[in-house]
């Protein structure tokens, strides 16, 4: 599975939107890109995934460049709860394995 | 539906002990995995099955074993515990054979051995 890269932390403002980029330079064709998070001793959380399309939920929307290089999560009105350590993962199509990272720790700011 | 759910919550185990830390799930999904978190870290997967009767090896299977003859049922056995299983450990379950990185979390069980 291609290697992530993400920033240590970062912070956001309450009810402003919350951009988590994240770089997967050697994707493969058929690799997808997972977003999970993982508030404070919790277990992590599925929130969104994609394999070349931007997608959206309830949650956050993804947004996957052209080359498919890197990506961006949204969380597009943060609360104090979104504060929580966010993963980005990739793996293939069929993979049972995901790999966590160290993740980017969001910090929400009233 | 409770979800994915795991007993203990905590457990204290002495070096050479075993156990066994029980995860059920009630979505009647066919993949379930074991991982541990050690403090700072992220999760790595110790164990995954595809099915009832059908179970493999992740990245740090040393030192566990599992088993799985329900759908619903996967525990995960620590033979001579040691310091170094110190740990979270996380249950999860999926339900897609093309995309089984959607995966649902249970709530953790933090292992200390002493």
């Amino acid at each position: 599975d291609a290697k992530t890269t993400q920033p240590t932390s970062m912070d956001c403002a309450e009810g402003r939107a919350a951009n988590l980029p994240c770089n997967h330079s050697t994707i493969s064709g058929n690799e997808y890109v997972y977003w999970y998070r993982q508030i404070h001793s919790q277990g992590p959380q599925y929130i969104i995934h994609g394999l070349k399309n931007n997608e959206t939920n309830e949650m956050a929307s993804l947004i996957i460049t052209e080359d498919r290089k890197s990506s961006t999560l949204i969380l597009p009105h943060a609360t104090l709860r979104d504060t929580a350590v966010y993963y980005c993962i990739v793996s293939g199509a069929g993979s049972y394995q995901l790999t966590f990272g160290k993740g980017t720790k969001l910090s929400v700011i009233p | 539906n409770a979800g994915v759910t795991q007993t203990p919550k905590f457990r204290i185990l002495k070096i050479g002990q075993s156990m066994t830390l029980q995860c059920t799930q009630d979505m009647n999904h066919n993949y379930m995995y074991w991982y541990r978190q050690d403090p700072g870290m992220g999760l790595k997967l110790i164990y995954y099955s595809v099915g009832a009767g059908i179970t493999d090896k992740g990245e740090v299977p040393n030192g566990y074993n599992v088993s799985r003859s329900t759908t619903e049922d996967f525990p995960l056995r620590l033979e001579l515990a040691a310091p170094s299983q110190t740990s979270v450990y996380f249950c999860a379950s999926s339900y897609s054979q093309t995309v089984p990185g959607e995966q649902f979390f249970g709530p953790g069980t933090r292992l200390t051995v002493l």
